[in-house]
């Protein structure tokens, strides 16, 4: 099946640096890629839409200059947490779709635990 | 307010019981739902995808339910396992878009 490698799962960092995190599909191009955030017994949380070959789409309250997100080529994108705060610590999940369709089974990548000190 | 509602939030069931999580939703046009397992820590992980047309759909122990016209689904997990300890989440798809709704999970203990 389908599989969607994120890297690191935990990373500490202290306030003020940046953190850079990795989302793979590994046997699967993937031109559109989601990143999340989730607070403990929360939603998952949307916060952009990476697209391949152009700019994330972010979502209404995300700070696109402190969130940046690039989408290289068809199998990685990355989410850089820029100047960390400790509000900012979270889980951060990404998800990759293998075809267009409305009903193709979104995958996941397994999280990455941020804590900022 | 959430457009999809998940109850219980959490239970507690006995290894070998059965047990039914809900979830209600508002999300107006649907597309499809689709029911996640995420295990403590991890991403979550895909169990079932329901359009409106389907209105049952398994995936070995587990059995979703769609009412399209009550906007509600279940999903029934039959001879639980310690495994099956998990946070299951209900997502639904607004038609014509590429939009979910996440509800905030059903946090299921299963005990020996």
């Amino acid at each position: 099946g389908a599989v969607v490698s994120q890297h690191p799962s935990r990373v500490i960092c202290k306030s003020g640096t940046s953190v850079k995190i990795e989302c793979r599909s590994l046997d699967f191009q993937a031109t559109t890629m989601f990143w999340y955030r989730q607070f403990p017994k929360q939603s998952l949380m949307l916060m952009a839409t990476s697209n391949e070959g152009s700019k994330a789409t972010y979502e209404q309250g995300v700070e696109k200059d402190k969130f940046l997100i690039n989408h290289a080529s068809l199998t990685l994108s990355t989410l850089t947490v820029t100047s960390a705060h400790p509000e900012d610590s979270s889980f951060y999940i990404c998800s990759a779709k293998n075809d267009g369709t409305l009903v193709s089974p979104l995958h996941f990548g397994n999280g990455t635990r941020l804590t900022v000190t | 307010k959430n457009q999809v509602e998940q109850s219980p939030q959490s239970l507690i069931i006995l290894e070998g019981k059965n047990c039914t999580l809900q979830c209600n939703y508002t999300v107006s046009p649907f597309s499809n739902l689709r029911w996640y397992k995420q295990d403590t820590g991890r991403g979550p992980v895909s169990l079932t995808i329901m359009t409106f047309s389907e209105n049952t759909k398994s995936n070995g122990r587990y059995t979703a339910t769609l009412d399209a016209d009550t906007k509600q689904s279940s999903l029934h997990i039959t001879a639980s396992q310690l495994s099956d300890s998990a946070s299951y989440i209900c997502v639904v798809s607004a038609y014509g878009n590429n939009r979910l709704a996440f509800g905030k999970g059903n946090q299921v203990v299963v005990i020996p």
